[in-house]
């Protein structure tokens, strides 16, 4: 199975500040990775897909980006509706797996 | 507007069965594979299973292997998922989500997902 290391697992923040999370693969997915967003009592959101391509509707605010097996997930000016918990998802081979999600919390 | 709407959690008893639904609109559901993932309390997302657009293809996570089944009714635009052996480290809440492509590939991903059903595994 191929594992999906983010981190920080947690982090606290302004609004206004700019947000960098990160994702590792254990191997080589190419470019099938996704970042979702999760809130509290609601449904998951997709972000980006396919590491670097922004959702229809997502703010543009979200960017992602890919190294090798490293993948990141930046926020340039953290926004209130933003704090959340946002997840990595490899799409290369079944099981699809997650990262352990990133909480943004307020600082 | 796509929208998926789950029912049928609630508290079952150790070893016992549940049967999930997802409904679907908005879309020709049969067109798109469907997946089922779980967040148990406090823990992170974490993929169950997946079944392609005609139901010719199934994938499980290797802990529920044996356990749970995965099944769709294209005419009634419905998902399921037979619950079966259930532990208590299945509790969970557990979302419905529409894949990318029709069947279950890679390059894919997770869009919309529905607002969750509680699975209580409990004595």
């Amino acid at each position: 199975d191929i594992q999906m290391t983010q981190s920080p697992s947690s982090l606290s923040a302004s609004v206004g500040d700019r947000v960098t999370i990160t994702c590792r693969a254990s191997q080589s997915i190419s470019s099938s990775l996704n970042w979702y967003q999760h809130k509290p009592g609601k449904a998951p959101k997709l972000l980006i897909y396919a590491a670097s391509t922004l959702q229809g509707g997502v703010p543009s605010r979200f960017s992602g980006s890919e190294s090798g097996t490293d993948f990141s997930l930046t926020i340039s000016s953290l926004q209130p509706e933003d704090f959340a918990t946002y997840y990595c998802q490899q799409s290369y081979s079944t099981p699809w797996t997650f990262g352990q999600g990133t909480k943004v919390e307020i600082k | 507007e796509v929208q998926l709407l789950e029912s049928g959690g609630g508290l079952v008893q150790p070893g016992g069965s549940l049967r999930l639904s997802c409904a679907a609109s908005g879309f020709t559901f049969s067109s798109y594979a469907m997946s089922w993932v779980r967040q148990a309390p406090g823990k992170g997302l974490e993929w169950v299973t997946s079944i392609s657009g005609n139901a010719g293809s199934t994938y499980y996570a290797d802990f529920v292997k044996g356990r749970f089944t995965i099944s769709r009714d294209n005419s009634k635009n419905t998902l399921y998922l037979q619950m079966n052996s259930l532990r208590a480290e299945d509790t969970a809440v557990f979302y419905c989500a529409k894949d990318r492509y029709r069947t279950v590939s890679p390059g894919g991903w997770f869009d919309p997902w529905g607002q969750g059903t509680l699975v209580t595994v409990s004595s």
